[in-house]
């Protein structure tokens, strides 16, 4: 039950196309998610987080969905820019599961110019 | 406001050799504290994580080694280095246990031969 299951692994996009990506958990307990975006050669930065008592959160270009029902989380990027390309890694927190993230694999974007 | 160190930043050890990466965190009190390692292009594997001074949980047996001797700084070790020990080794912390969020270090490259 602590898994987190990430969609897709790699995603190739136009630049000026929206991109999502999609994570799935199975306990009931998980109350809050991130997401990171992990430049190459770079540590993962922390862009977005939503919490279980909210369903949907905006930041500019990026938004990020949640449906506690279903257990899975959405991150929306549109109109991607070159600078967007990067790996991306959802996470889920559950205090029930100990004081750490459970991490999703990860989803290589890659924005074509 | 808060920073974390980690050094070094890049380090080639050979096979057999012992290692020391060290991560401190300024700002902050009683933080939370991990570390994680990522092989090349691959996702996020967590070693350790650490509640406070002295408190070490282990997440995957290894030949790692992680100690905690300061409230702010978290020490990962390995008495004999492996091949399969290369990779990118992150420390992260939270601001305790009732603080969901999450910030990672610039990390160590380190590459065993």
């Amino acid at each position: 039950g602590e898994n987190v299951e990430q969609h897709p692994s790699t995603l190739s996009v136009q630049e000026g196309d929206s991109a999502v990506i999609k994570c799935t958990y199975s306990d009931s307990a998980s109350n809050y998610f991130p997401w990171y975006k992990q430049e190459l050669g770079k540590r993962p930065q922390l862009i977005i987080d939503i919490r279980s008592n909210v369903g949907e959160k905006k930041d500019q270009r990026i938004a990020v969905t949640l449906n506690k029902t279903a257990k899975h989380f959405s991150l929306h990027i549109t109109e991607t820019q070159p600078e967007d390309s990067a790996v991306y890694f959802c996470a889920k927190f559950s205090r029930a599961a100990g004081n750490k993230l459970t991490f999703g694999g990860g989803t290589r974007v890659l924005v074509k110019p | 406001s808060q920073t974390i160190h980690q050094w070094p930043a890049t380090l080639v050890q050979p096979v057999g050799s012992p290692l020391s990466l060290e991560c401190t965190v300024e700002g902050t009190s009683n933080p939370n504290l991990y570390w994680y390692r990522q092989a090349a292009g691959r996702g996020l594997q967590l070693l350790f994580y650490s509640v406070g001074i002295g408190q070490i949980s282990s997440e995957v047996p290894q030949n790692l080694s992680a100690s905690r001797p300061q409230d702010r700084q978290f020490i990962l070790s390995s008495k004999k280095l492996l091949l399969s020990d290369s990779g990118f080794y992150l420390c992260a912390w939270r601001a305790g246990t009732q603080q969901e969020t999450q910030y990672f270090g610039p990390g160590t490259r380190l590459l065993v031969l």
